[in-house]
């Protein structure tokens, strides 16, 4: 079947800290790989997606390598500002489909 | 920037009644999903649905459940007899084509069922 699992949160930093969320997942044929963050009060907005294994998708600071070889698509930013506070979505989509496959989503809170 | 929208926020009702949950996507785009969030559970597709008609759907859709674009703005998905289970985060969403799982989707900020 079609799975994402990402870490459990809550996570919290100091701002400048180096961010990593671990994502891996299980999917059948090749699925495209998404992050979706959502802030307070707001919906789930695409931060970043790879297509294809190999792809790094990158915005805002945040990266993300489809490693398909690891299954994973691990998050990671440099150096984290208190404005990246929000919950943080792993989802994949299958090849052919639209529906997406979330994680239960990873909260971050970066303290100044 | 256009942004998916749903009403209402928040909505309480009592076991057995039915509810509407309300989304208006993006005027251009031409695909339209519900998804649900159980506190502390993972996102969950539920429907997807394109040219007046249901695309896909999930197991969790069951005859409970039903969506309707009753004119050209709003995209409604309807709980015809609410159980305490339905107690969820409900988002909707949005895409300008079927890109074969590449598309993007936009997401609404969702509406928090609480079923009592």
């Amino acid at each position: 079947g079609n799975s994402v699992t990402q870490m459990e949160g809550p996570v919290t930093l100091s701002e400048e800290a180096f961010l990593t969320i671990n994502c891996t997942y299980t999917a059948t044929g090749y699925p495209s790989l998404f992050w979706y963050v959502q802030y307070p009060g707001e919906g789930l907005q695409l931060l970043l997606k790879a297509t294809k294994a190999d792809d790094k998708g990158s915005n805002k600071g945040f990266e993300a390598t489809y490693r398909k070889e690891t299954t994973s698509f691990h998050l990671e930013k440099g150096s984290v500002q208190v404005s990246d506070s929000a919950v943080y979505f792993c989802a994949l989509s299958r090849t052919g489909a639209n529906n997406l496959f979330f994680g239960t989503g990873t909260r971050l809170t970066v303290i100044p | 920037e256009p942004e998916v929208t749903q009403t209402p926020s928040h909505q309480v009702t009592q076991m057995g009644q039915e509810v509407i949950l309300r989304c208006v996507p993006i005027s251009n785009h031409l695909y339209f999903y519900w998804y649900r969030q159980i506190l502390g559970q993972k996102v969950e597709f539920l429907v997807s649905f394109y040219n007046n008609e249901i695309s896909e759907k999930s197991e969790i859709f069951d005859d409970q459940f039903s969506v309707e674009r009753p004119d050209g703005s709003n995209f409604t998905l309807k709980i015809r007899s609410t159980k305490l289970e339905d107690s969820a985060m409900y988002f909707c969403a949005s895409s300008e084509t079927r890109g074969g799982g590449q598309e993007t989707q936009y997401f609404g900020p969702g509406t928090r069922l609480l079923v009592l």
